[in-house]
């Protein structure tokens, strides 16, 4: 089992470019969610998904998109990438949304110029 | 929601135990206490977790006061792999589910 996979690894976009980040797990996993960390600080929750089909709110989630993909697959997108969307996205995923641990994949290290 | 306070740094030397302290004083009765570390440029590892009752697994062992305001995460024998931050986390319960807040952790820094 790979786990959770993220694609790309790094990325270096220009300001008002898009792109959407990928991330699978095959787990067979309910819960999937996105994070962001920026230098010398932890975790903030973007985007989640508690099940296939749903999509919620985390703690910042203004200029970022999520899809559903299928059960094993939730992309972020930024559609309009600023540089305070510089950072490290790890995805994670977790059997059940109601606290179960949550098993991250490697990250995608974004630099917005 | 439940906050954590956590030393921002620790030293432990090699093969000796390890201690990282936690505060949760404003944790509710259904709130566990999770533990996770991450090792430079890598995703998250998750330790352990608990409610009440201590807890041991093959990674570490997690004690918890019996009024649930602070607990211990202790590594038995740290190796100098055990180098990471190390995150204290209190379950946030919410209308639709539950999030995880991951504040800036304790640095462990295992020296030779």
């Amino acid at each position: 089992n790979a786990g959770v996979t993220q694609t790309p690894k790094f990325q270096v976009l220009k300001t008002g470019q898009s792109m959407t980040l990928q991330c699978a797990q095959d787990m067979n996993h309910n819960s999937m969610y996105w994070y962001r960390q920026d230098p010398g600080m932890g975790l903030r929750l973007i985007y989640y998904s508690a099940s296939e089909g749903t999509t919620d709110k985390g703690e910042v989630p203004n200029g970022y998109n999520v899809s559903r993909l299928n059960k094993r697959e939730f992309s972020l997108r930024l559609e309009s990438a600023a540089p305070s969307q510089t950072s490290v996205y790890f995805c994670a995923s977790s059997l059940e949304i109601q606290g179960y641990e949550q098993f991250f994949g490697p990250g995608t290290r974004l630099t917005v110029l | 929601d439940a906050k954590t306070t956590q030393p921002p740094s620790m030293d432990c030397a090699e093969g000796r135990a390890a201690n990282l302290p936690c505060n949760h004083s404003t944790i509710s009765g259904n709130e566990y206490v999770y533990w996770y570390r991450q090792i430079h440029s890598q995703g998250p590892q998750y330790i352990i977790h608990g409610l009440k009752n201590n807890e041991t697994n093959e990674m570490a062992s997690l004690i918890i006061t019996e009024d649930r305001k602070s607990s211990t995460l202790i590594l038995p024998h740290a190796t100098l792999r055990d180098t990471a931050v190390y995150y204290c986390i209190v379950r946030i319960r919410d209308n639709y589910g539950q999030n995880f807040v991951f504040g800036p952790g304790t640095r462990l820094s295992v020296l030779p």
